[in-house]
């Protein structure tokens, strides 16, 4: 089972920050929290990863809590074209390495 | 740097027949993953292969679903005797060392194959 919980769905208005929050109450120390997307018949999409600090990339920035409990992945300068699925990962070690992937937010940017 | 290749991208099948579905992993992985994503439902993990090895097959159906990945040529998911219930995406993914994500690598994924079972 996944170890996130995130909304269903939220909204977006073009051009404006879209922040994407996670929730892994249950995340252990060795693992890192991943992020990503898929769009609609789409392979899924790596957007940023991180264990402890917070991390910035060309996608986006993910910002982890000083208690590792929750994240937020924020898309700085949202487009139609970020209208997708969006999955909050943590990576179980216990689990052999492999991603399990939950129900995710359906993101949708709005012009 | 090429992604992860499969092919087909869409594949039809008539019930009863075999499906082939194939994934090249990115240049320098060689640990492969496949995943299955019914019609309107989420990524459901099915198996995590090594060169020639089966790490994690906790996914995969018993029966009819296997899955390879050979020391040379690309990972093979193959159904036996389609059912309409096996039409779906299957999407393969690659990551460059054993403990993927585990360690702080990161897995990227295939476009995905489309099964179609009439």
């Amino acid at each position: 089972d996944a170890k996130t919980t995130q909304p269903t769905s939220m909204d977006c208005a073009e051009g404006r920050a879209a922040n994407l929050p996670c929730n892994h109450s249950t995340i252990s120390g060795n693992e890192y929290v991943y992020w990503y997307r898929q769009i609609h018949s789409q392979g899924p999409q790596y957007i940023i990863h991180g264990l402890k600090n917070n991390e910035t990339n060309e996608m986006a920035s993910l910002i982890i809590t000083e208690d590792r409990k929750s994240s937020t992945l924020i898309l700085p300068h949202a487009t139609l074209r970020d209208t997708a699925v969006y999955y909050c990962i943590v990576s179980d070690y216990n689990q052999g390495g492999k991603l399990i992937f939950g129900q995710g937010t359906e993101l949708s940017v709005k012009p | 740097n090429a992604g992860v290749m499969q092919n087909p991208r869409h594949l039809v099948r008539r019930r009863g027949q075999e499906a082939r579905l194939r994934c090249s992993p990115m240049k320098g992985h060689s640990h492969v993953y496949w995943y299955r994503q019914l019609p309107e439902e989420g990524l459901k993990f099915m198996v995590y292969l090594q060169k020639e090895n089966i790490i994690d097959e906790s996914g995969m159906p018993k029966e009819r679903f296997s899955a390879e990945f050979p020391k040379e040529g690309p990972s093979i998911l193959r159904i036996q005797q389609v059912v309409r219930g096996d039409s779906a995406a299957y999407f393969c993914a690659s990551s460059p060392l054993r403990t993927g994500p585990s360690s702080g690598n990161t897995i990227y994924f295939g476009e995905g194959s489309w099964l179609t079972v009439v």
